[in-house]
């Protein structure tokens, strides 16, 4: 079944871009979401369909998907923003969704 | 505005049973699908199991095959994981996410979640 992979750790100073990503075979053939999580809290879907965004997320959150590799970007990174990160697909042919493993973004 | 509330999570021994519930409102429950996503101690999000809005269509991951079953009552906006066999690897967070569609989409609302302990 397809396999998601992301980087365990992404550390970024506050006001810096930071990148996540999101690796599967030809996951550009299919839409990629995005969630970001933080502990005691309910996830929340910040980039749908690869790059739009739910009402009420801020532009700073951009998506993007070709290829073998989806990207979470965040722009003028904020203290806030500190978080897990998860990427999520319906594999092709299956009748599932399937997570990332998820990324710890510390804000330095 | 939307919100999943869920309940029943709590301590059960290894072998036993737990049903965990999730509450909607906010929206209209039967046109939507949901599903259970649970996060162990430590470990990330973990897709368990779905039902389409009107119940006709359920789907699980393996490891819930044959021990957790998934069930909804439009008319109470419920749904229930029921889980039996419990193990201790089953111990986590619970959280019930309204899916965009009526079956199979993404997750656009969640709750804040229900936690299962697994423990002799």
């Amino acid at each position: 079944s397809l396999v998601l992979t992301q980087p365990s750790t992404v550390s970024v100073a506050p006001g810096k871009k930071a990148t996540i990503t999101c690796g599967g075979d030809n996951i550009g053939s299919t839409t990629v979401q995005w969630y970001q999580h933080k502990p005691g809290q309910a996830p929340i879907l910040l980039i749908y369909w690869d790059k739009d965004r739910p009402s009420g997320i801020p532009q700073r959150f951009s998506g993007s998907n070709s290829g073998s590799a989806a990207t979470l970007t965040i722009w003028e990174v904020e203290a806030g923003d500190e978080a897990d990160y998860y990427c999520q697909v319906w594999a092709r042919g299956s009748d599932h969704p399937v997570f990332g493993g998820g990324t710890k973004l510390a804000v330095l | 505005q939307v919100q999943l509330l869920e309940s029943g999570g709590g301590i059960v021994q290894p072998g036993q049973s737990l049903t965990v519930s999730c509450a909607a409102s906010g929206f209209t429950f039967n046109r939507y699908a949901i599903h259970w996503v649970r996060q162990a101690p430590g470990k990330g999000l973990e897709w368990v199991a779905g039902i389409s809005f009107d119940g006709n269509k359920m789907y699980s991951v393996d490891f819930a095959k044959g021990r957790f079953s998934i069930a909804r009552d439009n008319s109470e906006n419920t749904v229930h994981l029921q889980m039996n066999s419990l193990r201790v690897e089953d111990t986590a967070i619970y959280f019930c996410a309204r899916d965009r569609s009526g079956s199979a989409d993404y997750f656009d609302n969640w709750g804040q979640g229900t936690l299962v302990t697994v423990s002799s």
